[in-house]
């Protein structure tokens, strides 16, 4: 039961363009998402995060989007470069629990063509 | 350094043998997380320490798997009898949290362990 999903196991974009990339939750308790962005052979690294509270946050050139009736939220880089190639990933956490673990998709490939 | 680190970064076993994988977290970081990264998937949760405290070992696949961080700081991810599906890249995360606030977590570089 995949409570985090990131239906794009790619995407390619051409420098300078925008980069969109999407997931969408089913469990209606996360109120934190997170994007983590991993390069071959390194761990996750973070960059970005919202709050269930709000439905956007912004951070130079990474911007996310929360739609929560929809459950679904995006990351949009802009403009894109061919350092952001990497393997991005969505996550989800609710302070139900009071563990704060994360629940990750499974990835989108960026490719970002000079 | 600033960093979460593991070591070792790379781990061979034969079927059977037990190994032990450890974690040096970001010094001060009160929680400590345990994930698996199998091939092409995202990583899953294993387990969670609060200081010394093992909050949450939910996540632990079966009783093969073992984690403890007696001193509150270093970690240590133990798994007996490994099996070939124990075969993944075992990530380590550490939290500083602020009380009623979510934070992210610090991922180090991970363990791989092929299972032969």
């Amino acid at each position: 039961d995949q409570q985090v999903k990131q239906n794009s196991p790619s995407l390619s974009v051409q420098e300078g363009r925008i980069s969109i990339l999407n997931c969408d939750y089913t469990n209606s308790m996360f109120d934190y998402f997170l994007w983590y962005k991993k390069y071959p052979a390194e761990g996750p690294t973070f960059l970005i995060s919202i709050s269930s509270i709000k439905d956007k946050n912004e951070d130079g050139r990474f911007t996310v989007f929360l739609n929560k009736s929809a459950k679904h939220l995006s990351l949009h880089i802009v403009p894109s470069q061919p350092g952001d190639s990497a393997v991005y990933f969505c996550a989800a956490s609710t302070e139900i629990g009071a563990t704060n673990k994360l629940i990750f998709g499974t990835g989108t490939l960026l490719a970002v063509q000079p | 350094g600033a960093g979460v680190s593991q070591s070792p970064r790379y781990k061979v076993a034969k079927r059977g043998q037990d190994v032990a994988l450890r974690c040096d977290p970001i010094s001060g970081h009160v929680s400590l997380f345990w994930y698996q990264q199998a091939l092409g998937q995202g990583p899953e949760f294993l387990t969670y320490f609060q200081n010394e405290a093992q909050l949450d070992k939910s996540g632990l696949p079966s009783d093969r798997f073992f984690a403890e961080r007696p001193e509150g700081s270093v970690s240590t991810l133990k798994i007996q009898r490994t099996q070939q599906e124990d075969s993944a890249v075992y990530l380590c995360a550490s939290s500083s949290p602020k009380a009623g606030a979510h934070n992210e977590q610090f991922f180090g570089p991970g363990t791989r362990l092929t299972v032969l």
